[in-house]
């Protein structure tokens, strides 16, 4: 299986930061990744996939880059609604999540 | 608007069973790969079963094949995970989600708002 490493786990911004997230794979994902965001309430978002497209209804703050086994997503001007946990997923059989980032308000 | 509303959590001992179900709406359900996906307390998510659009293949981890079975009822517009030999491991929130695309993506576009699952004696 393809393992997914995060980092940081976690991380403390202030509001209008740009804040960037990094996932390593441990093997070439060829562009197979998507990003999620995870609120306190459950509900669970898709932001971005396939990289750098997003998802219809995420807002375009969020952005998504990288290639081979390194990947990361970018929020240009955080706000206090995404304050949550974020999660990226490689795309192959079996799919496999990282061990995500809580990013928390300074 | 697309809406998944999974049910049937609940408290178990260890060994028993239990099925959750998840019914979809706002979208051609038959059209679409659906999948289970858990996070126990404190961990990460795990993938846990994908179905295609007519029931016909399936797939499960390791950590759940041969206990765990999902199908689906595209009359009823309706997924179901059927959990058998249920562990403590197996305690977390399960969460049904719906394909991106017509074709299967893996990619998680909709999620429900996901059913508690505890195993215990």
């Amino acid at each position: 299986d393809i393992k997914m490493t995060q980092s940081p786990s976690s991380l403390s911004a202030s509001l209008g930061e740009r804040v960037t997230i990094s996932c390593r794979a441990s093997e070439n994902i060829n562009n197979y990744l998507s990003w999620y965001q995870k609120k306190e309430d459950g509900s669970v978002k898709l932001l971005i996939y396939h990289t750098s497209r997003l998802q219809p209804g995420a807002p375009s703050r969020f952005s998504g880059s990288g290639s081979g086994k390194d990947y990361s997503l970018t929020i240009s001007g955080l706000e206090s609604e995404d304050i949550a946990t974020y999660y990226c997923q490689q795309g192959y059989t079996p799919p496999t999540f990282g061990g995500g980032t809580k990013l928390e308000l300074k | 608007e697309v809406q998944l509303v999974e049910t049937g959590g609940g408290l178990v001992q260890p060994g028993r069973s239990l099925k959750l179900s998840c019914v979809a709406s706002g979208f051609t359900f038959s059209s679409y790969w659906m999948y289970w996906i858990r996070q126990a307390p404190g961990k990460g998510l795990e993938w846990v079963s994908s179905i295609n659009t007519d029931g016909g293949s399936t797939y499960y981890p390791d950590s759940v094949k041969g206990r765990f079975t999902i199908s689906r009822d595209n009359a009823e517009n309706t997924v179901y995970l059927q959990m058998n030999s249920l562990r403590s491991e197996d305690t977390a929130t399960y969460y049904c989600a719906k394909d991106r695309g017509l074709r299967r993506a893996l990619e998680f576009a909709y999620w429900g708002q996901g059913t508690l699952v505890t195993v215990s004696s």
